[in-house]
């Protein structure tokens, strides 16, 4: 799986867009971009994911460069309840039955601020 | 709808005594399950999973065990606690024919006193 560098934390006022960045060099062709989000002390919910064309969803936007070698989340309004930490995931498949070899790493602490 | 459903919340056992974490889902069959333990930080360590009854894969070496006894059971267990068993542990299933998403359980935090 390709690795994948976040910035530790970020900040973001209420009602704006948070956008956060992930970078992944190494990137493979057919290796997606998954997002996930960990809200404290709860289990990671699953977010977005992506392989060469922009998605959206009712959660999130997911920008992906032509290059495939970064991508940017959007949350296009973001609330209090956006506070969580966000992991940027790199890999063929999330799941598969191989296992789900998911490794999270440090991913980005957003802070969503009134 | 699927549900997933890991119990207890919190637990506080002292070292040396045996663990017993249960996880179940619901509304779905032969579900793939996994369990993950979050201990320093953040990032999330892969310790089991499970594509059918009774297959177990285990990937790292440690103190705990698994099993998978009914189709959406599965249970993580220890013999003897170690301080080092202390951590946030989450279970997650996935669809065997949806291969990009899962859904987490709220975890137990266990503390190994």
């Amino acid at each position: 799986d390709a690795k994948t560098t976040q910035p530790p934390s970020m900040d973001c006022a209420e009602g704006r867009a948070a956008n956060l960045p992930c970078n992944h060099s190494t990137i493979s062709g057919n290796e997606y971009v998954y997002w996930y989000r960990q809200i404290h002390s709860q289990g990671p919910q699953y977010i977005i994911h992506g392989l060469k064309n922009n998605e959206t969803n009712e959660m999130a936007s997911l920008i992906i460069t032509e290059d495939r070698k970064s991508s940017t989340l959007i949350l296009p309004h973001a609330t209090l309840r956006d506070t969580a930490v966000y992991y940027c995931i790199v890999r063929v498949r999330l799941w598969d039955n191989q296992g789900g070899k998911l490794i999270f790493g440090q991913g980005t602490e957003l802070s969503v601020k009134p | 709808s699927q549900t997933i459903h890991q119990w207890p919340a919190t637990l506080v056992q002292p070292v040396g005594s045996p663990l017993s974490l249960e996880c179940t889902v619901e509304g779905t069959s032969n579900p793939n399950l996994y369990w993950y333990r979050q201990a320093a930080g953040r990032g999330l360590q892969l310790l089991f999973y499970s594509v059918g009854i009774g297959q177990i894969s285990s990937e790292v070496p440690q103190n705990l065990s698994a099993s998978r006894p009914q189709d959406r059971q599965f249970i993580l267990s220890s013999k003897k606690l170690l301080l080092s068993d202390s951590g946030f542990y989450l279970c997650a299933w996935s669809d065997y024919l949806n291969t990009h998403e899962a859904f987490f359980g709220q975890g137990t935090r266990l503390t190994v006193v």
